[in-house]
């Protein structure tokens, strides 16, 4: 079956980066966009960015003002969301969702992946 | 942006009732590009509606989508325990944004 399986939570300190990975199984990695959504505590959801899978396109929320770069390893079968110059308020679930290219809904999702930033 | 709005923010509601969220865009949602999730607590959010009206795989026909333009309804017919949980909706017709959610408790 279709599977997302993210890496584990992280502890960042304010102006640090992290990198947040996705791994894909049960499909053709390369066929499929990965989008990248995160959650602050008790908040809603936030789109962050996509990368189509096999070429690398990717397109970016102005609301992160170059702070998010998202990159993919083919031959992993991975996702990567790196996220700089981080700030509390970067505290958050973040998640990656694939995506038909083309299309917009996300299904599935990978099961999150705690960020805190704290000094 | 196409910003979403939903409404109510809070719906309480008793097991067996129906429950009727509503998603309006600040702008025409562009053919009907519009997506509604499920989150419970400590999850990842499901997709349960595409493209308006389509259901995703697996889920049940008492969860039905609706509504074009600007303004879009989820339905949820006669309430489940498992039901209760917050429901987002999501553009993809210009971009990407989410609406702030409805949590459907326990009445």
């Amino acid at each position: 079956q279709v599977q997302l399986v993210q890496s584990g939570a992280e502890v960042k300190k304010p102006g640090a980066s992290v990198t947040v990975s996705c791994k894909a199984s049960g499909y053709t990695f390369t066929t499929y966009a990965m989008h990248w959504v995160r959650q602050a505590p008790g908040q809603g959801l936030e789109w962050m960015g996509w990368i189509y899978a096999g070429n690398g396109d990717t397109k970016y929320s102005e609301n992160f003002q170059g702070r998010v770069t998202i990159t993919r390893d083919t031959s992993a079968s991975t996702a990567y969301m790196e996220l700089s110059s981080l700030k509390s308020e970067d505290t958050a679930i973040y998640y990656c969702a694939r995506n038909v290219a083309g299309t917009g809904w996300l299904d599935p999702w990978g099961q999150g992946t705690l960020v805190t930033v704290s000094s | 942006e196409i910003v979403l709005t939903q409404s109510p923010g809070t719906l309480s509601l008793s097991p067996g009732e129906r429950a009727t969220l509503s998603c309006r865009a600040s702008q025409s949602v562009s053919s009907n590009r519009l997506a509604w999730y499920q989150q419970k607590p400590g999850q990842a959010p499901r997709l349960l509606i595409y493209d308006a009206s389509r259901r995703a795989t697996g889920i049940p026909d008492r969860f039905s989508g609706s509504g074009s333009g600007t303004d879009f309804t989820l339905t949820i017919n006669r309430l489940e325990p498992e039901d209760f949980a917050v429901y987002y909706c999501q553009q993809y017709g210009g971009s990407f944004t989410f609406g702030p959610g409805t949590k459907v408790d326990i009445k």
